[in-house]
């Protein structure tokens, strides 16, 4: 176990939806990444938050979006849901923003959009 | 840009040989290189991670890898292979600069026979 939560677990939604994914990072870390897991594109790297900032973008929708809370916890909105955003999605935390830190991955929420 | 290639789809071992899954990359700028390992229906697990200095780095489950500037090369290795080994392996790059994503490679399926 990793420290780091994920809810839900799995998430099945119709196509034009919205849904949100929450993160709780471990404790006492700072920073929360969020990725894409498909069978296509590989893992992903969407985005990046430390201490409530957002700290660096990766290819990441404009039909998505993340935010992190006072509390560290981290939410990302999925909207006008489509067919091939189905996939896994990982939230990571580690203790701050180097680069050089390892990532500690939670147990993902696998979205099926149909 | 950062790139990983992790050029074997799959890398089939005996129980109780060495087993090799490689990795080479291109960034520009010093590398930080990372190995994760990723069961079925669980989030990835970091095992080691090349920062700086010597060029062999030891890390969980008996698992090395030696990084090599000359080849850009950063494969996993271990002396000999249990069946309990047999997972999803991911390679990863950073550039050493803050607000750098963590690319991954596509991963390598290692099988390991009993």
């Amino acid at each position: 176990d990793s420290g780091v939560t994920q809810t839900p677990k799995h998430l099945i939604t119709a196509t034009g939806q919205r849904v949100t994914l929450r993160c709780s990072p471990r404790s006492g870390d700072l920073s929360v990444y969020w990725y894409q897991q498909s069978l296509d594109q590989g893992l992903q790297f969407l985005i990046q938050y430390y201490n409530g900032e957002e700290r660096a973008k990766g290819n990441i929708l404009e039909r998505f979006s993340a935010q992190q809370f006072p509390d560290l916890h981290s939410e990302l909105n999925l909207s006008s849901l489509e067919l091939g955003d189905s996939a896994l999605y990982f939230c990571a935390s580690s203790v701050n923003s180097g680069s050089g830190n390892e990532q500690f991955f939670g147990p993902g929420t696998r979205l099926t959009v149909l | 840009a950062q790139s990983v290639a992790q050029p074997e789809d799959q890398v089939n071992v005996a129980e109780g040989n060495p087993l090799t899954v490689k990795c080479t990359y291109s960034v520009s700028g010093n590398p930080y290189l990372f190995w994760y390992v990723q069961y079925p229906n669980r989030g990835l697990q970091f095992l080691l991670k090349y920062i700086t200095g010597d060029n062999l780095v030891k890390g969980s489950y008996g698992f090395e890898a030696e990084f090599n500037k000359s080849q850009t090369s950063f494969h996993l290795k271990k002396p000999s292979a249990l069946v309990s080994d047999s997972a999803l392996y991911f390679c990863a790059v950073r550039r050493g600069e803050a607000g750098t994503a963590l690319i991954f490679g596509k991963g390598t399926t290692l099988s390991v026979s009993s």
